[in-house]
């Protein structure tokens, strides 16, 4: 079974801070990693993905760097505000041994900003 | 687009019962698919379909467990006897997909099932 591992698993950033989650990964089928937000009481989000045929993605304070030989990629929030406090999940699609139509979350991250 | 909705958002039930749960997807979305997601992890996988054919089905899913797309738009997911273990978010996410490509899946609010 596919293994994605998340981390930190809490994170707790000052107002105008960076904050930085990352996420690994052993298989996969398709080139394409998404973050999603989640807030409570509410589903997931999606806040950006990137394929790797590039290195990088920014839309607005979001960024994702990925690192395909390491098979890293990981969510650069600039500028924190207290409305990113949420959890955060990356995705990561299925191997061909595991499924290849789905994704596999990770285990999330919390992130609380404070004012 | 009125985005993915699902019907209801909490469930309460007694231990035994059964009940089901609605997905309607984003329109002209034809992958559709079921997760779960219990407090503090990720939404893990359940099952998928595209168009009316179910394609993949988790070990998650017991055989108490079933799910339907009977004309491609509209899902439904029903749990038989249900134990305390199932209490969980359920989550339905939509995808359009064409050419075998994985793409962006969009979650509903979820369904919250609590089982006493």
């Amino acid at each position: 079974q596919q293994q994605v591992k998340q981390s930190p698993q809490s994170l707790i950033v000052q107002k105008g801070g960076i904050s930085i989650i990352n996420c690994a990964y052993e298989n996969t089928a398709f080139d394409y990693f998404p973050w999603y937000q989640q807030f409570p009481g509410k589903g997931p989000a999606l806040l950006i993905a990137i394929r790797p045929d590039v290195s990088e993605k920014k839309e607005g304070r979001f960024t994702i760097s990925f690192n395909k030989s390491a098979k890293q990629f990981s969510l650069h929030i600039m500028d924190s505000q207290p409305g990113d406090s949420a959890t955060y999940f990356c995705a990561v699609p299925g191997s061909f041994t595991s499924g290849t139509y789905k994704y596999i979350f990770g285990t999330g991250t919390r992130l609380k900003v404070l004012a | 687009d009125t985005g993915v909705s699902q019907d209801p958002r909490h469930k309460i039930t007694k231990r035994g019962q059964n009940v089901t749960f609605r997905c309607d997807p984003i329109s002209e979305h034809n992958r559709l698919y079921w997760y779960r997601q219990t407090l503090g992890q990720g939404p893990e996988f359940l099952t998928y379909f595209q168009n009316e054919a179910q394609l993949e089905k988790s070990r998650l899913l017991s055989d108490r467990f079933s799910a339907e797309r009977p004309k491609g738009s509209f899902s439904t997911l029903e749990i038989q006897r249900t134990e305390q273990g199932d209490s969980a978010m359920y989550l339905c996410a939509s995808s359009v997909d064409r050419g075998g490509v994985l793409r962006t899946q969009y979650f509903g609010p979820g369904t919250r099932l609590l089982v006493l």
